[in-house]
């Protein structure tokens, strides 16, 4: 079985901190996403990685920022968090476009 | 823009039949896929339709028109662990996933 696991399940920051939201995969999947989920909007894709050190903006990548140093490690980078960016965050990864994402369980971010 | 429809909110009760559908906008399109998710927990894959037709996975199907942009998701013999939000999501291209807003699906005795 694939096994996404994000490092923290509800974490707890103040505005203006850098924050980093880790993501690991074990299946050597080529692809890697970010996510965040509000209440009423859905999955919003924030950015993605399809290889090692590549990364591709997605629909909301503003204040968000992403490394990939190893295939199974994407971490999501809060330049400097606000409180517009409380959420829940989904990390998931595939090993190609035709195949299902798998979802890790996702981090409650609170800024405060 | 692109976007993808689908209701907000469902109610059935045991036993029953429940369609959730799913109409989207894109610019381009390979694929309908279907997630769901329950409360608290991960999205976890239910199913992908890549051509026009039904595809049956036990008390789940799902369904793809083309032609209609529009599918639609089917359960069956609903049971109580069937409420979940249900999420329609479109591979436009490349890589990336657009999902929908998704359907909270509550399911009664």
């Amino acid at each position: 079985d694939v096994k996404v696991t994000q490092s923290s399940r509800y974490l707890v920051k103040r505005t203006g901190e850098k924050v980093f939201l880790e993501c690991v995969q074990d299946m050597d999947h080529e692809n890697m996403f970010w996510y965040r989920q509000d209440p009423g909007l859905g999955l919003r894709l924030i950015y993605f990685s399809y290889d090692v050190k590549m990364k591709e903006k997605g629909d909301i990548p503003e204040g968000y920022s992403v490394s990939r140093e190893k295939k199974e490690r994407f971490s999501l980078i809060l330049e400097s968090a606000s409180t517009n960016q409380t959420s829940m965050y989904l990390c998931a990864s595939s090993s190609s476009a035709l195949q299902p994402q798998h979802f890790g369980d996702g981090t409650r971010l609170s800024i405060l | 823009g692109q976007s993808l429809e689908q209701p907000s909110e469902v109610t059935a009760v045991e036993g029953a039949i429940v369609q959730i559908n799913c109409t989207y906008q894109t610019s381009g399109f390979y694929g309908l896929s279907w997630y769901q998710q329950h409360d608290g927990g991960a999205p976890t894959f239910l199913s992908y339709n890549g051509l026009d037709g039904l595809e049956e996975t036990g008390r789940f199907s799902s369904f793809l028109s083309r032609s209609d942009s529009y599918g639609y998701l089917l359960l069956q013999e609903l049971q109580m662990k069937d409420s979940a939000s249900y999420f329609c999501a479109v591979r436009d291209a490349g890589t990336a996933l657009i999902f929908g807003k998704g359907t909270t699906l509550s399911v009664s005795s």
